[in-house]
């Protein structure tokens, strides 16, 4: 069964700060996705990471993916009050299987 | 852009009432999913469907049951809901292929009392 772990859950930082969100998976894949959800809203995509190695950036957000120690993570440069939300990752499943298996979150106050 | 959209993003039931919750998807995505989030849980599969009448259980698919007569309209029902099913539900939609990501509606918040 494919478990998706991310760490921290929870994450307070100062502005201007930089810092990563680790995501941890159980089983082979090589699909792994971010999305970001803002408070009563719904999830975002950010990044669609698909190979060992890819590199993603957009803004202050960079994401990449290592599957062969099945990890990514989302590394957050000079942190702004705007990127507060929560971020999932999620995982495809193996052998082409269609659904997601998601992260419990990360919940990101960044503090003025 | 792709549009997801959920019927109703507030609703109240009683136990034991029956709850239709409707998604609608314009991308013409063979892949339909539904989600239920909750606090320190996150999100969990409920149901998904891959084509129209095609529907494969989740990892938590007691309690409830789908519809899906038209590729676009995907329908999540609970037949007797119960508190425990008070939640935020959130259907998705994905196209073929190994790289779509999955595009969410705006999400249904249902409270059961």
């Amino acid at each position: 069964e494919l478990k998706v772990e991310q760490n921290p859950l929870f994450l307070s930082m100062q502005e201007g700060k930089n810092y990563t969100i680790y995501c941890n998976y159980s089983t082979t894949s090589d699909r792994l996705y971010w999305y970001r959800q803002d408070p009563g809203k719904s999830l975002e995509s950010l990044f669609v990471l698909l190979s060992n190695g890819a590199v993603k950036q957009e803004g202050r957000l960079m994401a990449s993916l290592d599957t062969k120690a099945r990890l990514s993570t989302l590394h957050i440069t000079a942190a702004v009050h705007d990127l507060s939300a929560t971020y999932f990752c999620a995982v495809g499943g193996i052998q082409g299987a269609q659904k997601l298996v998601f992260g419990q979150g990360t919940r990101l106050t960044i503090n003025p | 852009d792709v549009k997801v959209t959920q019927s109703s993003r507030y609703l109240v039931k009683r136990t034991g009432e029956k709850v239709f919750l409707e998604c609608v998807q314009d991308m013409d995505h063979e892949n339909m999913f539904w989600y239920r989030q909750d606090p320190g849980l996150g999100l969990r599969l409920i149901y998904f469907s891959y084509d129209v009448k095609m529907k494969e259980k989740g990892d938590i698919p007691e309690g409830y049951s789908v519809s899906r007569e038209k590729k676009e309209r995907f329908s999540l029902i609970l037949e007797s809901a119960s508190t425990n099913q008070t939640s935020m539900y959130l259907c998705a939609s994905r196209g073929q292929g190994a790289g779509g990501e999955l595009f969410f509606g705006e999400g249904s918040r249902l409270t059961v009392l």
